[in-house]
C-alpha cells in the first residue's frame, strides 16, 4: 500500500462546515494527490503536490484547498462544505523514478 | 492539459471471452500509460503499465498496446474470469516534471459466468 494512510474513512458532515481530509504516507514520496471519485466521473484530480509547500490545482479545484507543509502529510480541507462534494476521496502517491500510482483506502464523505 | 477518454463505459462478456477498453489521450508529452482494476469498495489498483517506449506489454492474460502516433493505448483481457469484473481505469503521466496523473471515466467490465 505504499505507507499511505487516509483519515477518517467515513465522515459525515453539515453544509457550510469546513472538513479537512488527511493523507499521511510514510516512505517520503515527492509526489501526492488528491482525487475525487463519483459515479460517471472517474477519478477527477482535485489538488496534487509535488514537494514540500508545492502544490498546484486539478480539474476539480473549487471549493478545496490543500496544504503540504511537510513531505509526509498532505492535508485537504473544504472551507465551506457542501452537498455536490459528497464523494469517495482518494489520496494516492506516485514513485518518482517510474510514476507507478498507489491509492490509500479512500474517505466517503456525506454532506447533508 | 492532459485529457484521457475511455470507452466503453460499460462492458458484458461470457466467461471465456476476451475483453477491450480502449482510450486515448491528448497531450503528446505524456510517456507513462498505467492500467488499474477496482473492485468494488476497495481503492484501485495497478495492474499493468506501459511506456512510450514500447509499443505492447503482456502479462498472462493481461495485455496492453500502445499507438503514440495515434496517441491510443488499450487493454485486451483474455479468457475472462468471474473474478476480472471490476471497473477498470486507464491513465496518462508524464515521468518527472509535475507527474500529474490523469485517469479516463472507468469501464465496468462484467464478466457473465
Amino acid at each position: 500500500d505504499a505507507g499511505i494512510t487516509q483519515s477518517p474513512r467515513h465522515k459525515v458532515t453539515e453544509t457550510g462546515t469546513p472538513v479537512t481530509l488527511r493523507c499521511h504516507q510514510t516512505e517520503n514520496h515527492r509526489y501526492m494527490y488528491w482525487y475525487r471519485q463519483d459515479p460517471g466521473h472517474g477519478l477527477r484530480l482535485i489538488h496534487y503536490s509535488y514537494g514540500v509547500k508545492d502544490t498546484d490545482k486539478g480539474e476539480v479545484s473549487d471549493g478545496y484547498s490543500v496544504s503540504r507543509s511537510k513531505t509526509e502529510d498532505f492535508l485537504l480541507t473544504l472551507e465551506s462544505a457542501t452537498s455536490s462534494q459528497t464523494s469517495v476521496y482518494f489520496c494516492a502517491i506516485s514513485l518518482e523514478q517510474t510514476a507507478e500510482a498507489f491509492f490509500g483506502q479512500g474517505t466517503r464523505l456525506t454532506v447533508v | 492539459g492532459e485529457n484521457v477518454e475511455q470507452h466503453p463505459s460499460t462492458l458484458s462478456v461470457q466467461e471465456g471471452d476476451s475483453a477491450v477498453i480502449k482510450c486515448t489521450y491528448s497531450d503528446s508529452a505524456s510517456n507513462y500509460f498505467p492500467w488499474y482494476k477496482q473492485e468494488l469498495g476497495k481503492r484501485p489498483q495497478l495492474i499493468i503499465d506501459i511506456r512510450s517506449n514500447v509499443g505492447e506489454k503482456k502479462d498472462q492474460r493481461i495485455a496492453v498496446t500502445l499507438n503514440k502516433t495515434a496517441k491510443h493505448f488499450s487493454l485486451h483481457i483474455t479468457e475472462t474470469q468471474p473474478e476480472d469484473s471490476a471497473v477498470y481505469f486507464c491513465a496518462a503521466s508524464s515521468l518527472g516534471g509535475y507527474q500529474k496523473v490523469t485517469f479516463g471515466i472507468g469501464t465496468k467490465l462484467q464478466v457473465i459466468p
